[in-house]
């Protein structure tokens, strides 16, 4: 499975929209980049999911260039409840995926009033 | 009820002590995870559950048994655990035919203190 690089953490204000990137420099053809977020003793929400250029929904948009080697979540005018950590992941999919997920140490977002 | 669920939310226990944690989803998967997050540390997968079958076990201690009776239903048995093993113990499902990295669903999770 790829490696996975993500900042450690990241500050904000309200209001803000926010960039989080992820290196994936090893990334495979058949893998798709997922981003989860996490808050305190509660477990992991599914966010958004990618292949490649740019996928958005009601929460966030992921960017992904044509190399596929990195991908950013971006975040649209953060507001306080937003402060969570956010995992990037990518996993092969394919016909034999076990539904592995190798969760890294994330970024915490901290925002800020 | 919906989503997933997990009980207990907090269990205390001793190192000599047999317990459980139990899961259950409400969303029609056919998988089923376990994932240990100790402090400070990224979520471990520990056991996964297919149509409520093993296929993975990631090398987990044999203090942990997992058990699968039911594509709705997961269990943890624990017994005679180590300090160490405090955590919080997060429970997740899927649909496994996707093939899309598919979305897993987590419950709140049990947080475990081992005495």
């Amino acid at each position: 499975l790829a490696k996975t690089t993500q900042p450690i953490s990241m500050d904000s204000y309200e209001g803000q929209e926010v960039n989080i990137t992820c290196s994936h420099n090893n990334i495979a053809t058949n893998d798709y980049i997922t981003w989860y977020q996490q808050f305190p003793s509660q477990g992991p929400r599914f966010i958004i999911q990618g292949y490649k250029t740019k996928v958005t929904n009601e929460v966030a948009s992921l960017f992904i260039p044509a190399d596929r080697k990195s991908s950013t979540l971006s975040l649209p005018r953060v507001s306080l409840s937003d402060t969570a950590v956010y995992y990037c992941l990518v996993g092969d999919a394919g016909s034999g995926n076990t539904g592995k997920l190798i969760f890294g140490q994330g970024t915490t977002l901290q925002v800020k009033p | 009820e919906t989503g997933v669920t997990q009980t207990p939310r907090h269990l205390v226990m001793g190192m000599t002590n047999k317990k459980s944690l139990k899961c259950e989803q409400h969303l029609g998967h056919n998988a089923m995870y376990w994932y240990k997050q100790s402090a400070k540390k990224p979520l471990e997968l520990m056991f996964v559950y297919s149509l409520e079958e093993r296929v993975e076990n990631n090398s987990v201690p044999s203090r942990f048994s997992p058990e699968c009776p039911n594509s709705s239903h997961l269990f943890l048995h624990l017994h005679t655990l180590q300090p160490e093993d405090s955590a919080l113990y997060l429970c997740a499902s899927s649909h496994w035919t996707s093939g899309r990295g598919d979305e897993q669903f987590f419950g709140p999770g049990t947080r475990l203190t081992v005495l």
